[in-house]
């Protein structure tokens, strides 16, 4: 069974802090499959990066993806307060699946 | 600009079934992929399936097999989910989503709907 597990569960950082959150896959996965997705409470899921490293439309460029193989990291550069949120990879080379998500507080 | 309008929230009975709606407006509907995706409270997100109007033939995950129908009609633009054998544990936000095909990120989601399941 195909799993995607995200650490840390939490990262409580301050505002101008780096966030490197990590997705890893339980089996290699092009990256071109790779996204990750914002969630803040209340609000639907919003899309931030999709082929691992492509920011979506609007996205500020604080915001990073890399990876490739089994591990995708999404990098926050210089936290904001509005980065306040549930952060989820999500792999869609075959049926979509979701990680469990990191909470990042700050 | 890009909107999905989802049908308003629902308490139904266990055994029942509910059927949520989703316009889409903006852009071609039939062009593109739509699928829904739910969240139980507290809870990850988790994909049910999605459908392309113009191709009608929709694609279902494997734990909604059986219980899960999703339809589009092209003429309003609007992408259902219906999903049927109702119990306690499917109480959660149902979300639909867009993606340029089936196997893509999706770039615009719905508002969600609160469906309640509870005797």
């Amino acid at each position: 069974e195909f799993v995607l597990t995200q650490s840390p569960g939490t990262l409580s950082l301050s505002a101008g802090e780096r966030a490197t959150l990590s997705c890893r896959a339980s089996e290699s996965i092009g990256s071109i499959y790779i996204a990750w997705y914002q969630q803040k409470p209340g609000q639907a899921p919003r899309l931030l990066m999709s082929g691992a490293s492509t920011r979506a439309t609007g996205i500020p460029d604080r915001f990073s993806g890399s990876g490739s193989g089994t591990h995708f990291t999404l990098t926050i550069s210089s936290l904001e307060p509005e980065d306040s949120a549930v952060y989820y990879c999500q792999q869609y080379a075959n049926s979509p699946l979701f990680g469990q998500g990191t909470r990042v507080e700050i | 600009q890009v909107q999905l309008v989802q049908s308003g929230a629902e308490l139904k009975k266990p055994g029942s079934s509910v059927k949520v709606s989703c316009k889409a407006s903006g852009d071609s509907f039939s062009s593109f992929a739509f699928s829904w995706v739910r969240q139980a409270p507290g809870r990850g997100l988790e994909w049910m399936g999605g459908i392309i109007p113009i191709v009608r033939a929709p694609n279902y995950a494997q734990t909604f097999q059986g219980r899960v129908t999703i339809t589009a009609d092209v003429s309003s633009g609007t992408a259902y989910m219906e999903l049927s054998g109702l119990r306690s544990e499917d109480t959660a936000v149902y979300y639909c989503a867009r993606s340029i095909t089936l196997l893509r990120a999706f770039d615009f989601w719905g508002q969600g709907t609160l469906v309640t399941v509870s005797s």
